[in-house]
């Protein structure tokens, strides 16, 4: 079955400093993986995605099959970043046609 | 372009009672879902629906019932609630049935059951 980890529940960083959120996965195929964001009274939104090889806001997040991660780099953080950060993963659809899941969050905090 | 809109945004239950969330979404989206978010748990899929009328069971269903009888539209019930149902609910929509597809969402619903 799929399963996203996220090891840190909260992350603290001062203004400046890289940052790294760290997603590992299980999954046995080919997975398609995503960021998400939460800002603060905001509902969550898509940072951003593998396959677009895209960077979002300055971070960016490359897939290591290897190692089964998806680890979410800025290298100087900003106040403006303090969020959750959700990873996530897509499966190949199931009989009904959809397998999406989460991650447990990570809580950044960007300090002055 | 309202994009996804949650009714109630806060609601506070007593054991047994029943409710109904409502989910609205004006993209013309096929895929719509709902998730419960809880501390340390990160959000998880309670059901879903590829399309109007089809609706399907996600990670944590029970205790929950859902109706898509509009494409716009995706109803998320709880027929006599716990307080192990205390949460966040979010809803999503999706456009296309690809994997790659960005999920939007929606404000969110706070939820207590006492």
């Amino acid at each position: 079955a799929q399963r996203v980890t996220q090891p840190e529940k909260l992350l603290s960083v001062f203004k400046g400093a890289p940052v790294e959120l760290k997603c590992n996965y299980s999954y046995s195929g080919s997975p398609e993986l995503f960021w998400y964001v939460q800002y603060s009274r905001q509902r969550l939104q898509l940072l951003l995605r593998h396959i677009s090889r895209e960077s979002i806001k300055g971070f960016t997040a490359d897939l290591n099959k290897g190692e089964t991660s998806f680890h979410l780099k800025k290298p100087f953080a900003q106040e403006e970043d303090s969020a959750m950060y959700y990873c996530a993963l897509s499966g190949p659809r199931d009989n009904y046609g959809q397998n999406f899941v989460f991650g447990p969050g990570t809580r950044l905090s960007v300090l002055p | 372009n309202a994009g996804v809109t949650q009714t109630p945004k806060f609601r506070v239950l007593k054991t047994g009672q029943s409710m109904t969330l409502l989910c609205a979404q004006d993209m013309n989206h096929e895929y719509m879902y709902w998730y419960r978010q809880d501390p340390g748990m990160g959000l998880r899929l309670i059901h879903y629906s590829v399309g109007e009328g089809t609706t399907a069971k996600g990670e944590v269903p029970d205790g929950y019932n859902v109706s898509r009888l509009k494409k716009q539209n995706f109803l998320l019930g709880l027929e006599s609630a716990a307080p192990s149902q205390t949460s966040v609910y979010f809803c999503a929509s999706s456009y296309h049935p690809s994997r790659m597809n960005e999920q939007y969402f929606g404000p969110g619903t706070r939820l207590t059951v006492t």
